[in-house]
Order: structure tokens, then C-alpha cells, then sequence
């Protein structure tokens, strides 16, 4: 069974600062593993989706990469601005794509 | 051009009555997904549909959850008898084919509140 674990929790960061979100996952065996924001109140906005034969990919600040052998992925956001403070939750789908997600990482970018 | 839509955006029951929540899914989007969201659990799959084929119900928490997609379009959510653990937050996505692109496009979302 698929477990996903997102590392840390929550993050405060002062704005401008580089910042590396984690996620891990059990089962090696992903058809693709998509990161998304959720802001409070909100639905989830997807942010990047890396598919099983990719390493990363990258949008403007964000850069996601997957490293299926050790069940990791990170997020990188670059130069970090308070718009940025949100929930990011990543998630690993199987090929019917039906996504687990982790619990997510509570993100408070301070001006 | 629109998103995926949810109605109601806040539902609040009784204890023991049954609910009905509502998805219009993106034009065009032939997967459809509901997901629920809440403290405890976090976000939980729950049923999947995929054009004419039989449904994933392999998330659906007990019996007494249902769901149904009324000419591969618009879909519903029943919760029957309802109980104070199915209050949560209820998330429909929806997607293109599968193999054309995965990305899940999430709606609003239905709170549901049983008191």
C-alpha cells in the first residue's frame, strides 16, 4: 500500500530565501508524482507534474524533481515571496490515477 | 475558461439524513475523481470514474457512500444516513484521457458539516 510522507510540516521562512520542500513515498512503482498548492478555504492548484520516466521539471520560481529509486521528490522554490505561503502537498499517482497524498507542508513566507 | 464547479460550497445536516453533492467537471475531461478532505485523515481518494468503464470504487469508506455520472458529464456524491465522522471537506477533479495528460484539476470543494 502506497504511503506518502511530506517533511517538514510546517516551514517559516523570511521572504527572499531559497527553500527545499520534501516528499517521500513507499512504493516505487508511481505512474507520476504531482505537486499541489492549496490556500486556505481554498481547492488544490496544480504546480508541476513529473511522470515516472522524468527527473524533474520546472516552472518559473519552482522546480520539482523524482528520484523513483530512493521514493523521493522535492520542491524547490527559488527567492521565496509571501504570495508563496500556502500548503503544498504532493502526490503520487498509480497508472489509473487515483492519487495518495501526504500530509503536506504549511509554508509562512514572512516580508 | 471555467473550472471544475461544486455545489453546494457548504452543506450543513443532522445526523442520520442523506446528502447529495454535485460535480460539473471540466468540458471535454473524460476522468472524473472525488477525494475527501479532513483533520484527521488528511486528503483520502475516493471514487474514480473513467468514461464508460466500471467506476474505482475501491475508496469509498463504507456502504453508505455512493456515486454516479450521469452521461460521462456531471457526477454525485450520495451519503447516506449520514454520521458526524463524514464531516469533511468533499474534492472533485477531473482530467483529460489518461495518457494525454494526468494533470487533476481540482474544484472548490463541498464543507460538510453533520451535526
Amino acid at each position: 500500500k502506497q504511503e506518502v510522507t511530506q517533511i517538514p510540516a510546517a516551514l517559516s521562512v523570511p521572504e527572499g530565501e531559497n527553500l527545499v520542500l520534501n516528499c517521500s513515498f513507499t512504493d516505487s512503482a508511481i505512474y507520476n508524482l504531482q505537486w499541489f498548492r492549496q490556500d486556505p478555504g481554498k481547492g488544490l492548484t496544480s504546480l508541476l507534474l513529473i511522470q515516472s520516466s522524468q527527473r524533474e521539471q520546472t516552472s518559473g520560481r519552482l522546480n520539482a524533481s523524482l528520484d523513483k529509486s530512493s521514493g523521493r521528490s522535492t520542491l524547490y522554490i527559488a527567492a521565496s515571496q509571501p504570495g508563496d505561503s500556502a500548503t503544498y502537498l504532493c502526490a503520487a499517482s498509480s497508472n489509473t490515477g487515483k492519487l495518495i497524498f501526504g500530509q503536506g507542508t504549511t509554508l509562512q513566507v514572512k516580508p | 475558461g471555467a473550472g471544475v464547479s461544486q455545489s453546494p460550497s457548504n452543506k450543513v445536516t443532522e445526523k442520520g439524513k442523506d446528502v447529495e453533492l454535485r460535480c460539473d467537471p471540466i468540458s471535454g475531461h473524460t476522468a472524473l475523481y472525488w477525494y475527501r478532505q479532513s483533520l484527521g485523515q488528511g486528503l483520502e481518494f475516493l471514487i474514480y470514474f473513467q468514461g464508460n468503464s466500471a467506476p474505482d470504487k475501491s475508496g469509498l469508506p463504507s456502504d453508505r457512500f455512493s456515486a454516479e455520472r450521469t452521461g460521462g458529464s456531471v457526477s454525485t456524491l450520495t451519503i447516506q444516513r449520514t454520521q458526524q465522522e463524514d464531516s469533511a471537506v468533499y474534492l472533485c477533479a477531473s482530467s483529460l484521457e489518461p495518457r494525454i495528460s494526468d494533470t487533476q484539476y481540482f474544484g472548490p470543494g463541498t464543507r460538510l458539516t453533520v451535526l
